[in-house]
């Protein structure tokens, strides 16, 4: 059965940091690439960061550029996101995806995790 | 103005067919991009759907029923999602989703009630 399962998520304060990680199964991961993609409660979609199947290129939304690190293991088959400089704005359920190809762009996310919850406060 | 405008809400019934649109801002065309589209259900995750180019640069999520298909209204500038025969379980949100070059943009996303 393919699966993606997150964890890492939790409360943290703002300025804090949290690493969250992705294991995949029931696939080869090594051969495709993977994105994070966040939802703030209530609201809609944000892509947030992606990575090619190799982990060479790697991608991120501007609200995040600088502040967080995707990475990947393929000898793990695990995805990560290491998230510095939190914000409370960054408050949000976490998602891995699995994109239909080894590069990220222009292809679809055809498989997601069931989601990490992410919370910024004091 | 947002990249990608979807309306907030939608209502149609049972057996019906909805039509949920994706526009795109002034300034970029709609035939350049594949749209994708997903359905989010409370308390899941998004699902793919569907991608739409052409008719000759289209794609099926894998399970996902012929009744949901994909098309453009260029006049408009926008990508379309058709559910034909309205089932209650398609009660969800939809989200579009195009990729600039070097990120991905979502929509904000339709809430259809059966």
């Amino acid at each position: 059965e393919v699966q993606l399962v997150e964890s890492g998520g939790g409360l943290v304060q703002p300025g804090g940091s949290l690493r969250l990680s992705c294991a995949a199964s029931g696939f080869t991961f090594s051969n495709y690439a993977m994105n994070w993609v966040r939802q703030a409660p209530g609201k809609g979609l944000e892509w947030v960061s992606g990575i090619s199947s190799t982990g060479y290129s790697t991608y991120y939304a501007d609200s995040v550029k600088g502040r967080f690190t995707i990475s990947r293991d393929n000898s793990k088959n695990t995805l990560y996101l290491q998230m510095n400089s939190l914000r409370a704005e960054d408050t949000a359920v976490y998602y891995c995806a699995k994109v239909d190809g080894s590069w990220f762009g222009d292809r679809a996310f055809d498989m997601w995790g069931q989601g990490t919850m992410v919370i910024v406060s004091s | 103005q947002a990249v990608l405008t979807q309306p907030s809400s939608l209502s149609a019934s049972p057996g019906a067919s909805a039509s949920l649109t994706c526009t795109l801002r002034s300034g970029i065309n709609v035939g350049t991009y594949r749209i994708y589209w997903y359905q989010q259900k409370p308390g899941s995750p998004p699902q793919y759907l569907l991608r739409y180019k052409s008719d000759s640069d289209k794609q099926q999520g894998s399970g996902v029923p012929s009744r949901f298909s994909g098309s453009k209204d260029a006049s408009a500038n926008a990508g379309i999602l058709l559910i034909s025969g309205l089932q209650s379980e398609d009660e969800a949100d939809y989200y579009c989703m195009i990729w600039d070059g070097s990120a991905w943009v979502f929509g904000g996303g339709t809430k259809l009630t059966v």
